[in-house]
């Protein structure tokens, strides 16, 4: 199994900083990679597929990067509404693994 | 507009089967795969299968295999999770989430809005 592993776990960021969650892969997965967004009680939101595609409708402040085995997720200005827990996923190869999950707290 | 609509939460003792559903609409049921996660309290995701409708094609986490089975009956455009002997560790929320495209490649994107299942005796 491709074992994915972020970081931080945990961050503490205020409205407007600039935030970047990384993933590593621990063998290369092309660019098959996607990120979500959950909120506590609500189901995951896919934000970006593909390592660096931005899913409709997904505000343009969030970016992603990455190839083979290093991947990151961006946010430019963190909002008040972008206080969640932030999940990758590789869909390389089966079984299609997460994260661990990051955790967006209010500074 | 399209959804997926899971069925609601159960409260079952340990060593009872059950079968929760998704049910697709607003899209071609049958050319979509569709994964289900589950999220233990307090901790995150894990994937633990896909199965393409069309074809019922399944593919299972090897964390799960043998433990759950998935299935499809895509002239109800239902997707199906189901145990045969729950266990009190199967306490969890499950999802059902749809993949993007006719490939698992691109993510998910349309999520089921979850279902509990509590298992205690």
């Amino acid at each position: 199994d491709i074992q994915l592993t972020q970081s931080p776990s945990f961050l503490s960021a205020s409205v407007g900083d600039r935030v970047t969650i990384t993933c590593r892969a621990s063998q290369g997965i092309s660019g098959y990679l996607a990120w979500y967004q959950q909120k506590p009680g609500e189901a995951p939101n896919l934000l970006i597929y593909s390592a660096s595609t931005l899913q409709t409708g997904v505000p343009s402040r969030f970016s992603g990067s990455g190839s083979g085995t290093e991947f990151t997720l961006t946010i430019s200005s963190l909002q008040p509404e972008d206080f969640a827990t932030y999940y990758c996923q590789q869909l390389n190869s089966y079984p299609l693994t997460f994260g661990g999950g990051t955790k967006v707290e209010i500074k | 507009e399209v959804q997926l609509v899971q069925s609601g939460a159960e409260v079952k003792k340990p060593g009872e089967s059950l079968r929760i559903s998704c049910k697709g609409s607003g899209y071609s049921f049958i050319t979509h795969w569709i994964g289900w996660v589950r999220q233990m309290p307090g901790k995150g995701l894990e994937w633990m299968g896909i199965i393409y409708p069309g074809d019922s094609n399944t593919r299972y986490s090897p964390s799960f295999q043998g433990q759950v089975t998935i299935s499809a009956d895509k002239s109800i455009s239902t997707a199906y999770l189901q145990w045969s002997s729950l266990k009190a560790s199967d306490t969890a929320m499950y999802y059902c989430a749809r993949c993007s495209s006719s490939s698992p490649y691109y993510g998910m994107d349309v999520w089921g809005q979850g279902t509990t299942v509590t298992v205690s005796s």
